[in-house]
């Protein structure tokens, strides 16, 4: 089965903290996806990367960054947190095989900035 | 750009009741993916069942299945025998094959009564 870890399920952070939040999956996919969820907006594409070293914004990648230094794991970081990133955040990997597309994703991270 | 619409926000099922659950798309791509997602309280985002477009056959999985009609760009889930277990958000989401990068509705609270 398919594994896909984020490093904690909850978490509470001052604003102006910088934040990190990590992603690890264990099937060797090359493609990896950070989202956030926020009710009634559904799941929004921060950033993606398809390959160590290589990432792409999604639709909304404005005040976060990300690293991907190794392939099973992918980093979310907020530079300076602030209370309108209060949210939960997703990380999902897959493979990049035609008719792979099926994403696996991790149990999610619920971050509150105060 | 693929544009993913669930327009109902709630709805409620019987205990061992069907339900079908409504979504269109609009995709100017020949080649891509639908998907049906549920994610119960405990958040743990689950694939539900994977529909190809090329594909005219109706993707089932024992008691999910799905109404693709491509030329209306509709993909409705429906859940037979619906079970206590059912209960929770459902999101609807596509790819295309030009990339893995999903698109999801805004999601669907089903709630199952005893």
């Amino acid at each position: 089965d398919v594994k896909v870890t984020q490093s904690s399920r909850y978490l509470v952070k001052r604003t102006g903290e910088k934040v990190f939040l990590e992603c690890v999956q264990d099937m060797d996919h090359e493609n990896m996806f950070w989202y956030r969820q926020d009710p009634g907006l559904g799941l929004r594409l921060i950033y993606f990367s398809y390959d160590v070293k290589m990432k792409e914004k999604g639709d909304i990648p404005e005040g976060y960054s990300v690293s991907r230094e190794k392939k099973e794991r992918f980093s979310l970081i907020l530079e300076s947190a602030s209370t309108n990133q209060t949210s939960m955040y997703l990380c999902a990997s897959n493979a990049r095989v035609a008719g792979s597309d099926t994403q696996y994703f991790g149990p999610g991270t619920r971050l509150t900035v105060l | 750009a693929q544009t993913v619409t669930q327009s109902q926000p709630e709805m409620s099922v019987q205990e061992a009741e069907t339900v079908t659950l409504s979504c269109t798309y609009d995709t100017s791509e020949s080649d891509y993916y639908l998907f049906w997602y549920k994610q119960p309280p405990s958040r743990q985002m689950i694939l539900v069942i994977r529909q190809e477009a090329y594909k005219q056959q109706n993707a089932t999985e024992n008691r999910f299945s799905v109404n693709f009609q491509k030329a209306a760009k509709s993909f409705s889930l429906k859940i037979s025998d619906s079970q206590l277990g059912d209960a929770a958000m459902y999101f609807c989401a596509s790819v295309t094959g030009a990339n893995s990068k999903l698109t999801f509705g805004k999601g669907i609270t089903l709630s199952v009564r005893p």
